[in-house]
């Protein structure tokens, strides 16, 4: 079946402008998380939702950095005022609400990834 | 951010050749992940571990959940042109839960034919 996709592959951006990152998880997951990569790291996370709701947006570096998922589907992250400093992949994954004794089809599903630039 | 230490940061090996990476925290998780990254792609999934002592095999891979919660390894034996990549551990405080992952900074593997 279809994977996480996220849209766009690319983008570049200016200094202060305001960009939207698209995340569509796979089908049925309710759950759905944000990371952040920056070149030679790892994915650091941002922000998770279960459903509609944020359920721990302590990742989130500041205010300028806000997500939804209005209809616990698609998500949108959202950041206002870019800087050079946003400048990294932006990871979206997706999985299933784990059980008490989970095994590895309840753990995250990672799209693509979109290359954000800010210049 | 809080970030599990993961070595060697790169390694070439000749092809055939088995390869060994670790990933090691101050603090105890309980839930330890494998995952490799090509460019351009988001993270794959190689191995979930859920249990201290677990050892678990995945085709060529293998890979140990540590005694002391505080650890893991992965091996590759017998590398192939194709197991290039970038592998990231990654752990879980709770078993139980959709809590996020911590991620390491990986172990970069070249595979010269």
């Amino acid at each position: 079946g279809a994977g996480v996709s996220q849209t766009p592959s690319n983008k570049v951006t200016e200094k202060g402008k305001y960009v939207e990152l698209r995340c569509d998880p796979i089908s049925g997951h309710t759950a759905l998380y944000w990371y952040r990569q920056s070149l030679g790291q790892g994915p650091e996370f941002l922000i998770y939702f279960q459903g509609t709701g944020a359920a721990d947006d302590s990742g989130l570096p500041n205010d300028r950095f806000f997500a939804v998922r209005p209809e616990g589907s698609v998500s949108t992250l959202k950041i206002q005022r870019t800087e050079r400093g946003d400048s990294a992949v932006y990871l979206c994954a997706s999985s299933l609400i784990a059980p008490l004794n989970r095994d590895a089809s309840y753990e995250q599903y990672f799209g693509p990834g979109t290359r954000l630039t800010v210049t | 951010g809080q970030q599990l230490n993961q070595s060697p940061q790169s390694m070439f090996i000749q092809e055939g050749e088995d390869v060994s990476m670790n990933c090691t925290s101050s603090s105890i998780f309980n839930t330890w992940l494998w995952y490799k990254q090509d460019p351009g792609e988001g993270p794959v999934l190689l191995i979930a571990l859920y249990k201290a002592g677990e050892l678990t095999s995945n085709g060529r891979l293998t890979a140990q959940f540590g005694i002391t919660r505080k650890d893991s390894f992965l091996n590759i034996s017998a590398s192939i042109p194709s197991d290039v990549g970038i592998y990231f551990c990654a752990g879980r405080k709770r078993n139980s839960g959709n809590t996020p992952l911590v991620f390491g900074k990986g172990t970069r593997l070249s595979v010269i034919a």
